[in-house]
């Protein structure tokens, strides 16, 4: 089955500028969440959604924001891009509630903010 | 979750056994031993979890001592392609306020596999 789909893959923003990234998790998984990696602070999590609803969320400036959609798909927003939060932004899906469950990654969308 | 702490990096010859140490000193009762690793500019993968018990896939073995205080993750025939970054993660069996799917990953084991 596919897996985890994270669109785009690379894209270009100028500071003070927002961005939306999307991600498609595995087909029946309920759970997504998101985590941004960078080579000074490695990979941070950002938060994480389940039925719509936020059911964690990593320490994070308000800026940062995500949702969840019915269908499991999620996005995160990003609004006034700072040159700090050039990334890799990674979206994780698992199948439910239950801490022994995997997580599957999706490939990344590569951020840089000029 | 408790923390974890692993070599930085290591080396070994290809279709050798990989073994990847890990320590958890702190590591709780309820807390799950996972290993993830992450092939430069790719999402990290997961390999292999466990409580308890030793446990084997298609991938690779995970050895925890009694005490629970250490693991070690087997790649028993090592190839090129297993060259990566390692992360071994202390995580709480979950529940709905536990915050079941966050990984607190750590700077892990650079495995160089060499020809």
């Amino acid at each position: 089955k596919a897996g985890v789909t994270q669109t785009p893959r690379y894209l270009i923003k100028t500071r003070g500028q927002q961005v939306t990234l999307s991600c498609s998790p595995i087909s029946g998984h309920r759970s997504v969440s998101w985590y941004q990696q960078t080579p000074g602070q490695g990979l941070q999590f950002l938060f994480e959604y389940f039925s719509e609803t936020q059911r964690n969320k990593g320490n994070f400036p308000g800026r940062f924001s995500g949702r969840q959609f019915s269908n499991s798909r999620s996005e995160m927003n990003v609004s006034t891009l700072e040159l700090g939060d050039s990334a890799l932004y990674l979206c994780a899906s698992s199948f439910g509630l239950a801490g022994d469950r995997e997580l599957f990654f999706g490939e990344g969308s590569r951020l840089t903010v000029l | 979750d408790a923390k974890t702490t692993q070599p930085p990096s290591m080396d070994c010859a290809e279709g050798r056994a990989a073994n990847l140490p890990c320590n958890h000193s702190t590591i709780s009762g309820n807390e799950y031993v996972y290993w993830y690793r992450q092939i430069h500019s790719q999402g990290p993968q997961y390999i292999i979890h466990g409580l308890k018990n030793n446990e084997t896939n298609e991938m690779a073995s995970l050895i925890i001592t009694e005490d629970r205080k250490s693991s070690t993750l087997i790649l028993p025939h090592a190839t090129l392609r297993d060259t990566a970054v390692y992360y071994c993660i202390v995580r709480v069996a979950g529940s709905m306020n536990s915050g079941y799917s966050t990984l607190t990953f750590g700077k892990g084991t650079m495995l160089l596999v060499s020809p």
